[in-house]
């Protein structure tokens, strides 16, 4: 079974300075691998996904991610972060070779981003 | 860009009662999910829809729980004699492809009293 684990469950940081986001699953199969933002009183919006080629994706809003496979791990960096990145961020994985390939995601339990000027 | 709507935004209901949660998809999705969240906790999944059947399920979605496509528009999930415990946030999200990452809607925050 698949699972992912957010290390950190709160992330205070200054205005521009730069913020990592930690994410490891754990997972028997290779995986697609996502990440999404929630803004207060929000939906999910996607930032990024990883689905294969390079291990460097780019996603909306300034972020990157980094798959490490050897690592199990898909954290999350911006070099420079703005009051409005203040949200929660949650880790996500999907399993694209199951039996039912539904595209059900496992998510993390989040990381709250707390951006101080 | 193209949303998924979700009403109502907030439900209040007394225990034991039924609710009807709704959902409009983008309207050139096929897959369609409900998920959860638990004040607190973790987003789970709920339940997978296409093809006009549920293609999975998780151990949370059992028979007080149902989903249907009633027309080519909307998506709802109902939640027969609700539970303290169903106080939540449920998103519902739609996708056109199952791995590619889908758009969710809002939610709509259940309370039951």
């Amino acid at each position: 079974a698949q699972s992912v684990t957010q290390l950190d469950s709160q992330v205070p940081v200054f205005e521009e300075a730069p913020v990592e986001l930690r994410c490891n699953y754990s997972s028997s199969v290779s995986v697609y691998l996502f990440w999404y933002v929630q803004y207060p009183n929000q939906g999910l919006q996607l930032l990024l996904k990883y689905l294969s080629g390079s291990t460097l994706v780019k996603g909306i809003n300034g972020f990157e991610a980094e798959f490490n496979k050897s690592q199990t791990s898909f954290h999350l960096r911006k070099p420079s972060v703005h009051i409005s990145d203040t949200a929660e961020y949650f880790c996500a994985v999907s399993d694209p070779h199951g039996s039912s390939n539904t595209g059900k995601l496992i998510f993390g339990q989040g990381t709250t981003l707390q951006v101080k000027p | 860009e193209p949303e998924v709507t979700q009403t109502p935004s907030h439900q209040v209901t007394q225990m034991g009662q039924e609710v009807i949660l709704r959902c409009v998809p983008i309207s050139n999705h096929l897959y369609f999910y409900w998920y959860r969240q638990i004040l607190g906790q973790k987003v789970e999944f709920l339940v997978s829809f296409y093809n006009n059947e549920i293609s999975e399920k998780s151990e949370i979605f059992d028979d007080q729980f149902s989903v249907e496509r009633p027309d080519g528009s909307n998506f709802t999930l109902k939640i027969r004699s609700t539970k303290l415990e169903d106080s939540a946030m449920y998103f519902c999200a739609s996708s056109q492809d199952s791995n590619y990452g889908y758009t969710f809607g809002s939610g709509t925050r259940l309370t039951v009293v």
